[in-house]
């Protein structure tokens, strides 16, 4: 079976471009989650649908940010307009039930010069 | 509060020998889960193991075993039989009952030696 899958994997752009992250979870799973990387700050939740409503979105650092998962197989997380701050690698993940593991997709490099 | 502490940044071990890789926790709730993830150079996030506060048995994933203290709240991963592959960041991970957000450690990077 297919993990889940990211899209891009890379993204470089200027400061004040749109950008848009693409997420495929993993079939039948009706959790999905945003993460973002930093070295500063770890592993972070951005914010999770279920049942493709997001959930909790206390996670997203600004209005600049904003997610939606149009359904059960796909979901975006973009950044309008993209700052310098924003560089980190984005993780999607998807899981089963509530209690279940989260299975994590390559994640997206983002640098935004 | 720190609910997740890993204190060894980076641990070194030689091939084949076993290295455990500490991790304690925080948290008021007796319902909860605990996660190991090892994330490689190239990136990803790869799911090791698994153990829920109830378990009456540490949890073991072939070389991956979990020593789970709970009144120590502690959660440390043991890997059996260093391979030069197992060189990578790993982050212990809690998710408390009730919440579906995964709270990550700052992870400890293994160097696996010949």
């Amino acid at each position: 079976d297919a993990g889940v899958i990211q899209s891009p994997r890379h993204e470089v752009t200027e400061m004040g471009q749109e950008v848009t992250l693409r997420c495929k979870p993993i079939s039948g799973h009706d959790y999905l989650f945003w993460y973002r990387q930093t070295m500063m700050r770890g592993l972070e939740l951005l914010i999770y649908f279920n049942n493709n409503v997001p959930i909790d979105d206390s996670g997203m650092p600004e209005d600049r940010f904003s997610a939606k998962m149009p359904n059960a197989s796909f979901s975006t997380l973009k950044i309008q307009p993209s700052e310098p701050r924003d560089s980190a690698v984005y993780f999607c993940a998807s899981s089963l039930a509530a209690t279940d593991t989260q299975y994590f997709g390559p994640g997206t490099r983002l640098t935004v010069l | 509060a720190q609910k997740i502490t890993q204190t060894q940044p980076g641990m070194f071990v030689q091939e084949k020998e076993a290295v455990t890789l500490d991790c304690t926790y925080d948290t008021s709730d007796p319902s909860y889960g605990l996660f190991w993830y090892k994330q490689p150079s190239s990136g990803e996030m790869i799911f090791l193991i698994y153990q829920g506060s109830y378990d009456q048995q540490n949890a073991t994933e072939g070389r991956y075993s979990l020593n789970f203290q709970k009144a120590r709240k502690s959660a440390n991963l043991v890997i059996s039989a260093s391979q030069l592959g197992d060189s990578a960041m790993y982050f212990c991970a809690m998710r408390e009952k009730g919440f579906q957000k995964l709270v990550f450690g700052t992870g400890t990077r293994l160097l696996v030696s010949p």
